[in-house]
């Protein structure tokens, strides 16, 4: 069946340090990969999108990367800040049908 | 622009009891999405419209619920008769149609079952 696993459920990091979130997927092949920011009791919120031809996109201090061979995305906030602290959800999508996302990762930037 | 309005935001109901939850999507966009998101965990795709038809309500359980988009604007959301692990927020979201472009989401509506 199809999987979509997000390194780790926590992660707590120092301000000014640049946190790195992972989000791998098996039995799936999919077009594009966003990144969502979700406060509590909110929606989330759209942050950056990245199809499968390419390698890496930047926005500011966010950058991603999509390695199709791997199966795997890794999303970087570089410089954190305390207001980064947010969970974050990868979504996977097959064209415009089907965005799935994985389960978040809380991170916590300390200042 | 507005954005994608939900409601109502909370909801308790009884278990076997039905509800329903309503959702505006941004003036434009043919996309909707309604996700459920338990504690803890990522949205669930439940249902994906394209206009007024569905493109995917694999994970939609359909014994209890349903969906509708009349005239592709607003969409309903129904749960009959609910459950105890119906608990969780609702989110309704848009996107442009035929692009694969940032979904919007709405606040979400949260689900009590007691």
């Amino acid at each position: 069946s199809q999987k979509i696993e997000q390194n780790s459920e926590a992660l707590n990091i120092q301000e000014g340090k640049t946190a790195t979130l992972t989000c791998n997927y098996t039995n799936y092949s999919p077009a594009y990969l966003q990144w969502y920011r979700q406060d509590p009791g909110r929606g989330p919120v759209f942050l950056l999108l990245i199809r499968e031809n390419e390698k890496e996109k930047r926005k500011e201090r966010l950058k991603v990367t999509f390695d199709t061979t791997l199966k795997q995305s890794l999303f970087h906030i570089t410089a954190s800040q305390p207001a980064d602290s947010a969970t974050y959800l990868c979504a996977l999508s097959l064209g415009a049908l089907h965005m799935r996302f994985g389960a978040g990762t809380r991170l916590t930037v300390k200042p | 622009e507005a954005g994608v309005a939900q409601s109502p935001r909370y909801k308790i109901i009884e278990k076997r009891q039905s509800v329903a939850f309503w959702c505006n999507p941004i003036s434009g966009h043919a996309t909707l999405y309604w996700y459920q998101q338990i504690l803890g965990q990522g949205p669930k795709l439940l249902i994906q419209f394209q206009n007024n038809g569905v493109v995917d309500d694999s994970q939609l359980p359909k014994d209890r619920f349903s969906a509708e988009r009349l005239k592709g604007v607003d969409s309903t959301l129904k749960i009959q008769p609910a459950k105890l692990e119906d608990s969780a927020v609702y989110l309704c979201a848009s996107s442009f149609q035929g692009r694969v472009t940032e979904a919007f989401f709405g606040q979400g509506t949260r689900l009590t079952v007691v």
